[in-house]
């Protein structure tokens, strides 16, 4: 069965701190996409990164850095030097590539809130 | 571009009534789109994928008669809620995905229901 996890409930943190939100996924696939997405308190869902479950190479976006290791099959959302604007929930979700369908599975999302 | 517009943002509406909400692909065709629903503090859940000029494909435990799906063209899909109930009341929000492939998909701005 596919499963998300993202065990950190609430985050807080200080204005230029890092933090890494934790994700970690199951799936039976061998074919699969990731992927994270922000909720800001408006509601509207943010596209944030997708990723194959063929390509292992870290991204980095800005202050926004990915960690995909299919070894722990985790997922990782790291923030350098946050900022207040980051507050949000962040979800992580699967998709599995079989049957042609794109069936987003997500995990219980990570509040974080960003202190100035 | 790859802008959904989801209409209406907010409904306030007496118990027994019918509401309908409106999700559109702006800048581009979708042949599916999906319907998710968010109680307060949790997470998405899918509810049903919509397939243009098809029936819909609903989740376990959702009810097709009292969540209508009508996909009529590509770049429309509306979900109707009839017969409303407070327990109905949650965060609908739809996405949508760009042509074929595994495109990943965008989410409208959610809309707020809330039953009397």
């Amino acid at each position: 069965a596919q499963k998300v996890t993202q065990a950190q409930t609430e985050i807080s943190v200080v204005e230029k701190e890092d933090v890494t939100l934790d994700c970690v996924y199951e799936t039976r696939d061998t074919t699969y996409y990731l992927f994270w997405y922000k909720q800001p308190p408006s509601g509207e869902l943010v596209f944030l990164i997708r990723r194959n479950s063929f390509d292992e190479q870290n991204e980095i976006s800005g202050r926004y850095s990915w960690n995909f290791q299919k070894s722990t099959s985790s997922f990782n959302f790291t923030i350098t030097a946050s900022q207040v604007v980051d507050s949000a929930v962040y979800f992580c979700a699967l998709s599995e590539a079989r049957h042609n369908t794109d069936k987003l599975i997500f995990g219980t999302g990570t509040r974080l809130q960003v202190f100035p | 571009g790859a802008v959904v517009s989801q209409h209406p943002s907010w409904v306030i509406c007496k118990s027994g009534t019918s509401v309908k909400i409106e999700c559109r692909s702006l800048d581009f065709q979708a042949t599916t789109m999906f319907w998710y629903r968010q109680f307060p503090k949790q997470s998405l859940m899918l509810m049903a994928t919509s397939n243009e000029g098809s029936k819909a494909t609903y989740e376990q435990g959702v009810e097709k008669d009292k969540f209508l799906i009508n996909h009529a063209s590509l770049t429309l899909s509306t979900l109707t809620v009839t017969s409303a109930h407070p327990e109905d009341s949650s965060f609908y929000i739809c996405s949508a995905r760009p042509g074929q492939g595994y495109q990943p998909q965008h989410f409208g701005d959610g809309t707020r229901l809330s039953i009397l």
